[in-house]
């Protein structure tokens, strides 16, 4: 049971927008920054979105990430068959001297 | 860039010590922005932060690991470790190795990963 909470799935078809949500607590989204991870098959995680809302250089501004209270959102506008991966939302808990916790993952389909 | 390599056996005995290695290159441990994180990802599963070290040597650890975790920096030879006791088959994983920008802060740059194995 993953601290942070997403949905294990989510689908769209070309050119779609979609969003992923991830939930938490006061202790973690609610104090903290939330960042997201794209892991596509067989590969290490990628950083896609860091501090809420903001992009490394080189992902594509089709990625954008949101907060509110004690959840955060991703969304992917213009979707694209190489979007197709997991999915991961992430933040620092001040809970128990402090870690990072990650959200379950959710496996992006692109129809 | 920053690159991080994880090196170790990658097939370790039941209630024995895990025990891996980060070396990190185009970049300092010593760079007091960074903190140096350990995470892990079972066959088919999400990822699991096990964690992190500061170039102080300070650390943090997941709570629910941190009996068993200890993670060490060596900023002359520009890496750290991880060792993990008691190891059972559900630490069976993918650990990776990754860079962490700032206290509160996210992930950047990631090692390819490991596999390691706890089997007898």
């Amino acid at each position: 049971q993953s601290v942070l909470t997403q949905p294990p799935s989510a689908s769209g078809t070309p050119g779609q927008r979609v969003t992923i949500s991830c939930s938490g607590r006061s202790s973690n989204i609610g104090r903290n920054t939330v960042n997201w991870y794209q892991q596509l098959p067989g590969t290490a995680p990628k950083l896609l979105i860091y501090s809420n809302n903001h992009r490394p250089s080189g992902v594509p501004d089709r990625f954008s990430g949101s907060k509110s209270g004690t959840s955060a959102s991703l969304a992917i506008s213009g979707l694209q068959s190489e979007d197709e991966a997991d999915y991961y939302c992430a933040a620092w808990d001040d809970s128990l001297n402090g870690h990072v916790v990650f959200g379950g993952g959710t496996k992006l389909t692109v129809l | 860039q920053v690159q991080l390599q994880e090196s170790g056996p990658g097939l370790v005995k039941p209630s024995q010590t895990l025990s891996l290695t980060c070396t990190v290159s185009g970049g300092s441990l010593n760079s007091g922005s960074y903190y140096w994180s350990w995470i892990r990802q079972p066959a088919g599963k999400g990822l699991e932060w096990i964690g992190r070290i500061y170039t102080s040597g300070s650390t943090n650890y997941n709570p629910s690991l941190k009996s068993r975790v200890t993670i060490s920096i060596d900023t002359s030879k520009n890496e750290f470790s991880l060792k993990l006791s008691s190891v059972t088959a559900a630490d069976t994983a993918v650990y990776y190795c990754a860079s962490t920008y700032d206290s509160s802060g996210y992930h950047d740059f990631w090692g390819q990963g490991t596999l390691v194995t706890v089997s007898s």
